[in-house]
């Protein structure tokens, strides 16, 4: 069964470092998201992506964050300047469609010291 | 904006025992709803979906939801855990009107003892 594929698993960085996680999604999938997850609370939506271009964002996802897909395939968040309130673990997903479930990547574990 | 509660944090259950696992939602009109779980250092996985039809969804693993409109309910059941089960179990909303995106809960954390 295809797969979101997300890498590095475990990321650690010093605090005002930028960091590029990266994911590959499911291949024929159109829409993107990312989600994170601080550690013992929700699993947060960040952003979405459709059509090469954020459709929708949440509060968290500010000026410091940013999304691309750079090639077809991979789809990756930047942190620009990671804070230590960045620490969590971060998800990336994709579905077929719009109303078609999310599959999700098994994250990467950001720590910032 | 669509909300989700998840009641309880941890659930510990006997192997062989039934399991269900609670959640609400709060959404002004019929949601889409989800349940995926978390094995440690995984992904979420889907275990299955309500968009619409029968309120009773069949999932994989042998886990089933009921949709309760009247009770803003989408509780999760199995009728006979497995060790294996031991996991994170997350319920999910999206919207059928405006962000379809899912909004999540904070999780139920599923302790299985033999």
């Amino acid at each position: 069964e295809p797969e979101v594929t997300q890498t590095p698993s475990h990321q650690v960085t010093q605090m005002g470092q930028e960091v590029i996680l990266r994911c590959v999604p499911i291949s024929n999938h159109l829409y993107f998201y990312w989600y994170r997850q601080i550690l013992g609370q929700k699993v947060e939506f960040l952003v979405s992506f459709y059509n090469n271009e954020i459709s929708e964002k949440s509060e968290i996802f500010d000026d410091q964050f940013s999304v691309e897909r750079p090639d077809g395939s991979n789809f990756t968040l930047k942190i620009r300047s990671t804070k230590l309130e960045d620490s969590a673990m971060y998800f990336c997903a994709s579905s077929g469609g719009v109303n078609s479930p999310l599959h999700f990547g098994n994250g990467t574990r950001l720590t910032v010291t | 904006a669509q909300s989700v509660t998840q009641p309880d944090i941890h659930i510990t259950v006997s192997e062989g025992a039934s399991l269900e696992l609670r959640c609400n939602y709060s959404y002004g009109a019929t949601p889409y709803l989800f349940w995926y779980v978390q094995s440690p250092g995984q992904g979420l996985q889907l275990l299955l979906k309500y968009f619409s039809g029968d309120t009773l969804v069949q999932g994989i693993k042998g886990f089933e939801a009921e949709f309760k409109r009247s009770q803003s309910s989408f509780n999760l059941r199995k009728p006979s855990v497995h060790w294996s089960d031991a996991a994170e179990y997350f319920c999910a909303v999206g919207a059928t009107g405006g962000s379809y995106i899912p909004t999540f809960g904070r999780g139920t954390s599923l302790i299985v003892h033999p």
